[in-house]
């Protein structure tokens, strides 16, 4: 599976936009780029996925370079809920879905 | 919909016991995924179904570990015998087959061996 990096950790303050980034420079033409969460003692959540164009849904932007070897996830207005682990995944073109986390952003939202 | 279902939320045993965790995924969701989450170790794929059908068990640790999915609403994921260092937090997810292949996750299952 190609691989992404993203920073360990990343704080903001409430109300402020936040812009957490993702390098996969080994991306392959089919592989979609998604983006997860997992808030202190629960589950990860979907959040938002692309595979060329930016994307908008109702909990964030994800914006796609054009060589695909990047992307950055977009909350516009961070609140004390987005607080969270943040990952960055590159899902192949399988049917199946499978997805390998990695490490992921520490998002801290401060008061 | 109630979401992806796993009990039990917490289980104590001690070492050498059997553990039997189980998943009750989204109805209508034809893959199912096991993962284990550990402080050193992250999120881990353990295994996952397609249709019912173990597709890849790459992931599982050791033949201590086995997972069955006997039909579309229902697996369980095995550890005989247990050990101190399965200690983690087991979760499950479904998804629906399709292009989205978005996984929902269920709230896990946090495993202690004493």
């Amino acid at each position: 599976d190609a691989k992404t990096t993203q920073p360990n950790s990343m704080e903001s303050n409430e109300e402020e936009p936040v812009h957490l980034p993702c390098n996969h420079s080994t991306i392959s033409g089919t592989d979609y780029i998604h983006w997860y969460r997992q808030l202190p003692s629960q589950g990860p959540e979907y959040v938002i996925h692309g595979l060329t164009s930016n994307v908008n849904n109702r909990m964030a932007s994800l914006a796609i370079a054009e060589d695909r070897k990047s992307s950055t996830l977009i909350l516009h207005r961070a609140t004390l809920r987005d607080a969270a682990v943040y990952y960055c995944i590159l899902r192949g073109g399988t049917s199946y879905g499978k997805l390998t986390f990695g490490q992921g952003t520490i998002l801290t939202v401060h008061p | 919909d109630a979401g992806v279902i796993q009990s039990p939320r917490h289980e104590v045993t001690e070492m050498g016991q059997e553990v039997t965790l189980r998943c009750k995924p989204i109805s209508g969701h034809n893959s199912l995924f096991w993962y284990r989450q550990t402080m050193m170790r992250g999120l881990e794929l353990l295994i996952y179904f397609n249709n019912n059908v173990p597709i890849d068990d790459s992931g599982m640790p050791e033949d201590r570990f086995s997972a069955k999915m006997p039909n579309a609403s229902f697996s369980t994921l095995k550890i005989q015998p247990s050990e101190p260092r399965d200690s983690a937090v087991y979760f499950c997810a479904s998804s629906p087959t399709g292009e989205r292949n978005i996984q929902y996750f269920g709230a896990g299952t946090r495993l202690s061996v004493l």
